[in-house]
């Protein structure tokens, strides 16, 4: 089955205590992106990447770190968590030649955050 | 001006009411717009996709564009308990460096 899985779908950590949220997809997709969702304030591109070894920052990059050196994972680190870093966060994938026209997109189930 | 505009709602309905979400956006490059749909605790899923102005159906799922008023709309006729969900428009520019720009969400709840 084609998917994007997020590991792990839940998780408590406290304030500092670094962590990574692992994100896989198995349709070849060249680019991946992060998403954090909050209420009131929708879905915020985090950071993205267009093939392996090319990242860039998305719209609220601050405090997060990301890596591609394989093309199905896209792991998403916070090296120093705070509290203003719990949300729901997604990770999707789609091929670059439907990216721009915003088509094929595919998103994993989520991952809540809550630093404590 | 936010680049796009959705009701948050919350929307309750009762069962076989026609529902109608809507968007509102700024940025006139924008060319391809999106509805998905957001079951609770799952990620978004593609459920209409447009080109430009214009209509499209899909069953009981018609979506509308309207580039002159920068407007987008997403019906549903006969909606079902099943229709409960949050529900996000999205859209984009034409362009590689373009990136998905999405509402907020609207939270409709269909009652039986």
């Amino acid at each position: 089955e084609a998917q994007v899985t997020q590991n792990p779908r839940y998780l408590i950590t406290v304030t500092g205590k670094k962590l990574t949220v692992t994100c896989s997809q198995n349709m070849n997709h060249e680019y991946m992106s992060w998403y954090r969702q909050d209420p009131g304030l929708g879905l915020r591109q985090i950071y993205y990447s267009m093939n392996v070894e090319v990242t860039d920052k998305g719209d609220v990059p601050e405090g997060y770190k990301v890596s591609r050196k394989e093309k199905r994972n896209f792991p998403l680190i916070l090296e120093s968590p705070s509290p203003n870093q719990t949300s729901l966060y997604f990770c999707a994938s789609s091929l670059n030649r439907d990216r721009g026209k915003g088509y094929g997109y595919t998103f994993g189930s989520g991952t809540r955050l809550t630093v404590v | 001006q936010k680049e796009v505009e959705q009701d948050p709602g919350p929307l309750s309905v009762p069962e076989g009411a026609i529902v109608s979400l809507n968007c509102t956006y700024s940025n006139s490059a924008f060319q391809y717009f999106m509805w998905y749909r957001q079951y609770s605790r799952k990620g978004p899923e593609l459920l209409m996709y447009t080109y430009s102005s214009g209509n499209k159906e899909d069953g009981r799922f018609t979506a509308q564009v309207d580039k002159s008023s920068k407007y987008i709309s997403l019906f549903i006729r006969d909606s079902q308990p099943s229709d409960s969900a949050t529900y996000l428009c999205a859209m984009i520019g034409q362009g590689g460096s373009e990136k998905l720009v999405f509402g907020k969400g609207t939270k409709l709840t269909v009652n039986p």
